[in-house]
């Protein structure tokens, strides 16, 4: 079956540092989404990419958060620096996502294993 | 701003024991609900509903959704100790985002 990758599965880095995690979304999956969920949250969408583009980035600290898909295929999530806050699960999640903007139908979102991130 | 809430937040139950979850939802352009089940990692798809009064079964698992009064239900009957998870509710909404609004989630304890 099918599934989202990410890497790695957990990360412990100290505050100022720079961290990034890897995604590869379910093959043939054109959309492709960043989540961040804080102990007791559910996830929040950071990004969002249709393809290689970018569909909504307004919730993604700009200032020290950056995202790509430069393929249209896999993605990285980079934090720098890092600060305690940022301690939470990153879970990277993918649907089909057709290119046509129909929205006749929601599409079920499939979710990765995540990488949990400890700052210290 | 789009807005999903849960309840209980948590739920402590004897297996056995039938429960319900509750979700909520203000989602603009509201198009389907969907249900999610979380142990120590990802979510993981439990169902996903667009239309009210239809219930959705998947084993000891069931759904319902309310577009009326804006809410949806989780039932699980028989709980057995490998139900224990957080659900996930999310809301989506149409538009070519395709995006999710999730809640908080119900952090479900079955003790044996």
């Amino acid at each position: 079956e099918a599934e989202v990758a990410q890497s790695p599965r957990y990360k412990i880095t100290e505050k100022s540092q720079a961290v990034a995690f890897w995604c590869d979304p379910i093959s043939g999956h054109a959309t492709l989404y960043w989540y961040r969920q804080i102990l007791g949250q559910g996830p929040e969408l950071l990004v969002q990419f249709q393809d290689e583009s970018v569909v909504d980035d307004s919730q993604l600290p700009k200032d020290r958060f950056s995202a790509e898909r430069l393929k249209g295929v896999d993605s990285t999530l980079k934090i720098q620096p890092a600060e305690l806050g940022d301690s939470a699960m990153y879970l990277c999640a993918s649907s089909m996502g057709g290119t046509s903007g129909a929205d006749g139908i929601q599409e079920t979102q499939y979710f990765g294993p995540g990488t949990r991130l400890l700052v210290l | 701003e789009d807005k999903v809430v849960q309840s209980p937040l948590s739920l402590v139950v004897h297996e056995g024991d039938t429960v319900t979850l509750n979700c909520s939802y203000e989602v603009t352009n509201f198009r389907s609900l969907l249900w999610y089940k979380q142990e120590k990692k990802a979510p993981t798809f439990l169902f996903m509903l667009t239309s009210s009064g239809i219930e959705k079964k998947s084993g000891r698992l069931s759904s319902i959704l309310d577009k009326k009064e804006l809410f949806s239900i989780l039932n699980i009957t028989a709980t057995q100790t490998g139900d224990s998870a957080i659900y996930l509710c999310a809301g989506g909404a149409f538009g070519s985002a395709r995006q999710l609004t999730f809640g908080s989630g119900t952090q479900l304890t079955v003790l044996p």
